[in-house]
């Protein structure tokens, strides 16, 4: 069966434009988490969607940077404003049932360079 | 706030040798994983331990779940080139949500 997809894989842009990331979890998954990850480091907490539940927005850095997810499948992570600081690979993963110790599968990521 | 500290950050080793990664923390997790991540992919999970004292093995990587549920390790037992990538540890929270530590970088060199 298909995984967790993301695009695009790659985006280059300016300082100061808005971004919209995608990612399209594994069919079936009600929780989904966006994170993201410096070179080299590990990765930091962002959002987390668990079925109709409010999100978890706990993890985002600040008011520039926003989640939605319609449907209860596909989410966009949006940041408005870019900074050259949010220079990053975003990767987001989904679960079965959002439970703790269960698996979370990851997509690819999107790179995201700021310029 | 719950953080983890993985070590070391970086390791070099020959074909052969052995290794351990470790992941502390003082705070409690009800859960430990740990992940694999190769360049351009996400992580794919590795492991996970629930019960302190817990002992997991995989083929030739054992993964260790302190007792007090606040740190573990993982050892590989004659390193080979295939296991070089980063080596992530995450300690679970209520809802599934994860706090990573910052990696280990393993180069297992021919």
């Amino acid at each position: 069966g298909a995984g967790v997809s993301q695009s695009p894989s790659n985006k280059v842009t300016e300082k100061g434009k808005d971004v919209e990331l995608r990612c399209d979890p594994i069919s079936g998954h009600t929780a989904l988490y966006w994170y993201r990850q410096s070179l080299g480091q590990g990765l930091e907490f962002l959002i987390y969607f668990q079925g109709n539940s409010a999100p978890d927005k706990s993890g985002l850095p600040s008011d520039r940077f926003s989640a939605e997810r319609t449907g209860g499948s596909v989410s966009t992570l949006t940041i408005q404003r870019t900074q050259q600081e949010d220079s990053a690979v975003y990767l987001c993963a989904s679960s079965s049932m959002g439970r703790t110790q269960e698996t979370q599968y990851f997509g690819p990521g999107t790179r995201l360079l700021v310029l | 706030t719950q953080l983890l500290e993985q070590s070391p950050q970086f390791l070099s080793i020959q074909e052969g040798e052995n290794l351990t990664v470790y992941c502390n923390s003082s705070s409690v997790f009800s859960s430990l994983q740990w992940y694999r991540q190769e360049p351009g992919e996400g992580p794919v999970l590795l492991v996970t331990v629930v019960t302190g004292g817990e002992v997991k093995k995989l083929k030739r990587l054992t993964f260790q779940f302190g007792d007090a549920r606040k740190d573990s390790s993982l050892h590989i037992t004659a390193a080979q080139p295939g296991d070089t990538g980063l080596y992530l540890c995450a300690g679970g929270l209520q809802g599934g949500k994860l706090i990573f530590g910052q990696g280990t970088e393993l180069s297992v060199k021919p």
